[in-house]
């Protein structure tokens, strides 16, 4: 079975460009989960979406955006694109909010130059 | 507001040697907590889970942690380090009332030497 999948790998883009970063959760899962792990600044929560609908938002700024489709994948949006945003980005997906286990992906790294 | 505080940013043992990272929680309620590994350009791998079953959790490869509700901690261990165990931890807590996001730890940077 496959796991999470993310896309692409790694992404240069130039400050105040768009970046569009791409998660296809496991199989049967509708929850997918955003992270940002930024050098000196640990993993933080972005962003949870269930069955289609934004859930929770952690403590980022409204360029930071995404959707989830309706076959559960999910696509994180960043405007605007500061020196700051270049970070690994984590999704996970898990089988819905009341599961207690969530499984990652490799990560998409984003540097902006 | 949930937190997690790993103890010591790097932590370096012998192979063969105990290993032994820390986690102290933060939660006005006993929480789920994780333990997460990752490996260089990698994602995370789930190495245990507690949920409010046994207080003693064994995970893969070797590693296990024990829920102490009393000292809230949740510290990794594990009998004899290998090699392959040289990468980053991360200990993690999560709601109890619902899977919204993990609140992740700082880190922990295991370092194995021969």
């Amino acid at each position: 079975e496959a796991g999470v999948t993310q896309s692409p790998t790694h992404l240069i883009k130039t400050r105040g460009q768009q970046a569009t970063l791409r998660c296809s959760p496991i199989s049967g899962h509708t929850s997918v989960y955003w992270y940002q792990q930024a050098l000196g600044l640990g993993l933080q929560f972005l962003l949870w979406y269930d069955e289609g609908e934004e859930r929770n938002r952690g403590n980022f700024p409204p360029r930071f955006s995404g959707r989830q489709f309706p076959n559960y994948s999910s696509e994180l949006n960043v405007n605007a694109l500061e020196l700051e945003d270049s970070a690994l980005y984590l999704c996970a997906s898990s089988l819905g909010h009341k599961n207690t286990e969530a499984f990652f992906g490799q990560g998409t790294r984003l540097t902006v130059v | 507001a949930q937190s997690v505080t790993q103890l010591g940013s790097h932590v370096s043992v012998s192979e063969g040697a105990l290993v032994l990272l820390r986690c102290n929680y933060s939660s006005s309620v006993p929480p789920y907590l994780f333990w997460y590994v990752q490996y260089p350009n990698q994602g995370l791998q789930l190495l245990l889970k507690y949920t409010s079953a046994a207080t003693l959790v064994k995970g893969i490869n070797g590693f296990e942690a024990e829920f102490k509700k009393s000292e809230t901690s949740f510290h990794l261990t594990k009998p004899s380090a290998h090699m392959s165990d040289a990468a980053e931890y991360f200990c993690a807590v999560s709601e109890r009332t619902g899977f919204q996001k993990l609140v992740f730890g700082t880190g922990t940077r295991l370092l194995v030497s021969p």
